[in-house]
Parts: C-alpha cells; structure tokens; sequence
C-alpha cells in the first residue's frame, strides 16, 4: 500500500539559510501534519492542513510556515535556520472522515550546521 | 497544554516474556493511539481505540482505552526480537471530531529484547 512521501530525507544548512520540506499523502487523505522530534524527544506537533485550510497549529516558529497545495501536498518552509531546528520533522496524513488514524513518513533529518 | 505521562520509559526483557506499557492523562482524550518508532524512521501505527473502555487486539498486542478517557496501556505477549523499539502512546484531544486535529505523544517507552 502506498505511504506518505517525503523529500527529502536527509538535509543539511548552515544557520541562517532557508530549508523547504515537501510532504506528499496517502492517496485520497486530504489532511497533512507536520511534528518535529528532536534526539530522544516525542515526536511535537507543529501545523495541520485540511483541504488546503490551516486547520490546527502547535508551538510552530514564527520562522517557519506551510501549505497544502490543491493537489494535497504539503511544504514546510523554514527560515532564518538556528542550530536547534535540528531534528527529525515528520509528515503525516489523515482521511478527513477518520482523521483519528495519522499515517506518518519516514521523515526529514535536517541538520543545522 | 495537554500532557501525556508514559511508563516504563524502558524496559529490557528476554524473548518470549510478556510486557505492558501505560499511558496517563490530566486530560479526557477522545481517541487513544499507539505507534511503535524504530530509529530515524517514523511512527508506524500499531492500535487505534476510540471508545472508552475499549479493548482492541492486534496480533500480538492487545490495548485499551481506559474508563475515565485518560488513561490507555498496551501489552505485548510472547515478546520477539523485532519487537525491539520504541512504543508513543498518542491522544486526539477534545478539540471536536473534524479533521485537523493534532496528536499529544508520550515520552515513549523504550523496548530491547533479548534472545
């Protein structure tokens, strides 16, 4: 069965540089998440997207914003990069109807340099 | 915020013991979830429960969703070695059951079996 995509999966910048993170879902789910996990952490929620609407938004940087695109997928773009915006960020992905099921990826490593 | 108190943070075992894991809540959740996370790659879900007092069994794993909406546990029997990882306890909140809501994750519990 297919999974969700992400791209990359591994990513390194200096601080200060930009980063974008493509997020691509389960065929048919309408909805995306974004959650952050760093080194030994739980995975934390950043942003959520249904129909191309924001639809809940977690403890997010101001640096940082996103969008679904009218084919449901999903960038998260990051700004003005700092050295503790290393982590794992993941993508999950949700039919609108059984949004309690969240199907993660395998993941973006971004490494800040 | 809501938060999610997960236990044991690790457990190390031998091959064919049964373990249990439980989550804990100071808040009424509407949907407990469990996913099991190996290294660098994401959450795979395991067990989805949506009703309190629910019991739902998956192969090898059984997990609940307690009475009171804020506690969930799982057990794992007759453990094997691909069992080894790390096990979230997550909750969907009350934020109301249109899509878009956002998982609350435990601390994890760390699993290592020996053979």
């Amino acid at each position: 069965a297919a999974g969700v995509i992400q791209s990359p999966r591994h990513l390194i910048k200096e601080k200060r540089e930009t980063a974008t993170l493509k997020c691509y879902p389960i065929p048919r789910h309408d909805t995306v998440y974004w959650y952050q996990q760093g080194p030994g952490q739980d995975p934390q929620f950043l942003i959520s997207f249904y129909e191309k609407m924001q639809s809940d938004k977690g403890s997010i940087p101001d640096r940082f914003s996103a969008q679904q695109f009218s084919d449901y997928h999903s960038e998260l773009n990051m700004s003005s990069l700092e050295l503790g915006d290393s982590a794992l960020y993941f993508c999950a992905s949700s039919l609108s109807h059984a949004g309690n099921e969240q199907f993660f990826g395998p993941g973006t490593r971004l490494t800040v340099l | 915020g809501q938060q999610l108190n997960q236990s044991p943070q690790s457990m190390f075992i031998q091959e064919g013991e049964d373990v249990s894991m439980n989550c804990t809540s100071s808040s009424i959740f509407n949907t407990w979830l469990w996913y099991k996370q190996d290294p660098g790659e994401g959450p795979v879900l395991l067990i989805a429960l949506y009703k309190a007092g629910e019991l739902t069994s998956n192969g090898r794993l059984t997990a609940q969703f307690g009475i009171t909406r804020k506690d969930s546990f799982l057990n794992i029997s007759a453990s094997i070695p691909s069992d080894v990882g790390i096990y979230f306890c997550a909750g969907r909140g009350s934020y109301g059951e249109t899509s878009g809501s956002r998982l609350t994750f435990g601390e994890g519990t760390q699993l290592t079996v020996n053979p």
